[in-house]
């Protein structure tokens, strides 16, 4: 079985500070992680993905596997960034790819 | 805005009927996935589909059946079985790395559905 855990509902921050939204993952296998982010009245769309090691819009997340951990970081965060941030994780099950969300963490940035 | 479509945006139905929610997508994945989204709750997958004429329940299927006839289409029928059937529901679709690689999901803009 395959879970995602997103512990926290709403994280509010003030413009500029930092920001880490967190991301624990339970899976037996290699897992594929990923952040997705929904701004308001836009479809949802993929952030960034933990093979890439990229940083997008300041953004970044590494994947600790001892503490079975994806957190997202931002050092200074903007207005912009206001948005449902979702940690999803890809795993493989007899051929088939399955794609597993957490409950998502909506990020208010205060001006 | 191509890549996956869903359609209506909005449907309303009667407690009882059966209703079928529309997805289309013109990339050529392979792939495709329906989710229920639901405040609190995240996207809860329903099901998934890596080819066609092949698909798999997902954590929530009770109360859905789909079908994959063509490899761009991929409907889900929300039965009258289905206990809660009044959420947003969303589609999406992706290029399955077997293994390896990265595989992200391509989200089409999802279809409210409200059951009275």
């Amino acid at each position: 079985a395959q879970r995602v855990t997103q512990p926290e509902k709403l994280l509010s921050v003030f413009k500029g500070a930092p920001v880490e939204l967190k991301c624990n993952y339970s899976y037996s296998g290699s897992p594929e992680l990923f952040w997705y982010v929904q701004y308001s009245r836009q479809r949802l769309q993929l952030l960034l993905r933990h093979i890439s090691r990229e940083s997008i819009k300041g953004f970044t997340a590494d994947l600790n596997k001892g503490e079975t951990s994806f957190h997202l970081k931002k050092p200074f965060a903007q207005e912009e960034d206001s948005a449902m941030y979702y940690c999803a994780l890809a795993g493989h099950s007899g051929g088939y790819q399955k794609v597993t969300f957490g409950t998502g963490t909506k990020l208010q940035v205060i001006p | 805005d191509g890549g996956i479509t869903q359609s209506p945006k909005y449907l309303f139905r009667k407690e009882g009927q059966n209703v079928t929610l529309s997805c289309e997508q013109n990339l050529n994945h392979d792939a495709m996935y329906w989710y229920r989204q639901d405040p609190g709750q995240g996207l809860r997958l329903i099901y998934y589909s890596q080819i066609v004429n092949d698909f798999q329940k997902g954590d929530i299927a009770e109360g859905y059946s789909v079908s994959r006839e063509k490899k761009e289409s991929f409907p889900l029928t929300v039965t009258s079985a289905q206990k809660n059937p009044t959420a947003f529901y969303l589609c999406a679709s992706s290029i399955p790395r077997a293994f390896t690689g990265e595989s992200p999901l391509h989200f089409g803009n999802g279809t409210r559905l409200t059951v009275t």
